[in-house]
């Protein structure tokens, strides 16, 4: 079974401050990984993905993740934080359902906030 | 022009009832699913359909039942509502192959609230 465990629920950096948010996979096959943002009230919006081509892959709004098969992680990134990054973050992999189509599993999501 | 619409936005209803949520994606797509997030934020795939087709279909009470009329449309209907489905339900939709890696998009969400 495919699963991702996403460490810290709750992330708080200040403006400007490096963003760390981690991502840790279990999978049987070499997965694919996603990160997605959901603001409040939204749906949710990939922000990148992992499909075994470069290991480390960037993302809209200057965030990048980098694919590490040795510590089976996938964070995700950015250097300087803004306000507006203020949200919950999801990282995914996939699960093959039935027939051709794949299931995302999600981590439980981190919170980030950002103070001014 | 938006791309995965979901109606209503709100929902509030009272335990035992019968209530629909639509979804329609514009995107033409060939995928559509089905997410419950629950007061914890936890997101879960409940139902996924290809090309009108059943595909994926998760450890999900028979009270729901999923209906897509086309490919652009996945209704999710629940009957017997109780306090437990209060949640948020999101449809989502993707162009799916043998590539397993396509995006999917999601709607802006339903949140479900059973009195």
């Amino acid at each position: 079974a495919q699963s991702v465990t996403q460490l810290g629920s709750h992330v708080s950096v200040s403006e400007g401050a490096l963003v760390l948010l981690r991502c840790n996979y279990s999978s049987s096959v070499p997965p694919y990984l996603f990160w997605y943002v959901q603001y409040p009230n939204q749906g949710l919006q990939l922000l990148l993905k992992y499909t075994s081509a470069a290991t480390l892959v960037k993302g809209i709004n200057g965030f990048e993740a980098e694919f590490k098969k040795s510590e089976t992680s996938f964070h995700l990134t950015k250097p300087s934080a803004h306000m507006s990054d203020a949200a919950e973050y999801f990282c995914a992999v996939t699960k093959r359902g039935g027939g051709s189509n794949y299931k995302l599993t999600f981590g439980k999501g981190t919170l980030l906030t950002v103070n001014p | 022009d938006t791309a995965v619409s979901q109606t209503p936005k709100y929902l509030v209803t009272q335990m035992g009832n019968d209530k629909s949520i639509k979804c329609e994606q514009n995107l033409g797509h060939d995928t559509m699913y089905w997410y419950k997030q629950d007061s914890k934020k936890f997101l879960k795939i409940m139902f996924s359909y290809n090309n009108k087709e059943l595909i994926i279909n998760e450890t999900v009470p028979n009270r729901f039942s999923p209906k897509s009329p086309d490919k652009a449309h996945l209704n999710l209907h629940i009957n017997s509502l109780e306090l437990g489905d209060s949640a948020v339900y999101f449809c989502a939709s993707s162009q799916e192959g043998l590539a397993g890696y396509n995006e999917q998009f999601f709607g802006p969400g339903t949140r479900l609230t059973v009195l």
